[in-house]
C-alpha cells in the first residue's frame, strides 16, 4: 500500500532534549516536505527536499533541521525543542514539483503530535 | 507573496443540506489550487485540484469547486452533505516557482447536524 509513515504519532518531551521525528514513503517520490499545523494558521511549511541531498527552507524553518540521505526517508530534527514548537506535524511527499507542470498531489502522513513542556 | 483566506472558521449544516466553503487567494500568476480534507486523527486527503482548463472541477466524495479568477476565489461545494463529511477542510494554492510548496488557508471546520 502506498503510504507516508511518520513516527511517533505522539511525543511529549521537555525543553532542550533533542528529538527526531521520522518520515518514510514507499512511492519513490522525489519531493518530500514537513509542515506544522496550528489552530487558525493552517499548515505552514518547515522544510522541503527536491531529491536526495537537496533540502531547502520553507516558511518557518527556525529551530528545525532535516536531512535527506536516502530517497525514502526525510527525518525532522529538533536539536533543542522549545514550548513554541508544540504542534501537530505532517510529512508529505509527491512525485515531482509543481513547477515542472506535473499535477501530482501531496500525499500526507497521519501526523505527529508533539508537546514540549 | 501568496496567501489563502478561508473566512469561515466553523460551519454547521444539517445533513442533506447543501454546502459551500469559501476560499480566497492572493497570487500574482495563474494559481494551482487545491482542496484537502482532514478527518480527526488523520492526515490530509486531496479532494480536488485546479491547474488549468475547465473552471469547474469535480473531486472525490461528491465535491466540486469553481475557480473564479475575477473574484480570486475557489469555493468548494457539495449539493447534499452526509454526516461523514464532518471534518476540517483546507484550501491551498501552489507556488509555481520551486518545489511543490503549498500555502494553506487556516481551515474551516465543518460540523453536520443530524
Amino acid at each position: 500500500e502506498a503510504q507516508v509513515t511518520q513516527n511517533p504519532r505522539y511525543l511529549i518531551t521537555v525543553t532542550g532534549k533533542k528529538l527526531t521525528v521520522t518520515c518514510s514513503q514507499n512511492m519513490n517520490h522525489e519531493y518530500m516536505s514537513w509542515y506544522r499545523q496550528d489552530p487558525g494558521l493552517g499548515l505552514r511549511q518547515i522544510y522541503y527536499s527536491m531529491n536526495v541531498e537537496v533540502t531547502d527552507k520553507g516558511d518557518v524553518p527556525e529551530g528545525y533541521k532535516v536531512s535527506r540521505k536516502e530517497k525514502r526517508n526525510f527525518p525532522l530534527i529538533l536539536e533543542s525543542p522549545s514550548p513554541n514548537q508544540t504542534s501537530l506535524y505532517f510529512c508529505a511527499s509527491s512525485l515531482i514539483g509543481l513547477h515542472r507542470g506535473d499535477n501530482s498531489p501531496l500525499h500526507f502522513g497521519n501526523g505527529t503530535r508533539l508537546t514540549v513542556t | 507573496a501568496q496567501s489563502v483566506t478561508q473566512p469561515d472558521i466553523h460551519i454547521t449544516v444539517s445533513e442533506g443540506a447543501s454546502l459551500e466553503l469559501r476560499c480566497n487567494y492572493s497570487y500574482g500568476a495563474t494559481p494551482y489550487l487545491f482542496w484537502y480534507v482532514q478527518s480527526p486523527g488523520q492526515g490530509l486527503q486531496l479532494l480536488l485540484k485546479y491547474f488549468s482548463g475547465d473552471t469547474l472541477v469535480q473531486g472525490i466524495k461528491g465535491f466540486e469547486a469553481e475557480f473564479k479568477r475575477s473574484q480570486s476565489s475557489f469555493n468548494l461545494r457539495k449539493p447534499s452533505v452526509h454526516w461523514s463529511d464532518a471534518a476540517e477542510y483546507f484550501c491551498a494554492v501552489g507556488r509555481n516557482n520551486a518545489g511543490n510548496m503549498l500555502t494553506f488557508g487556516g481551515g474551516t471546520r465543518l460540523m453536520v447536524k443530524p
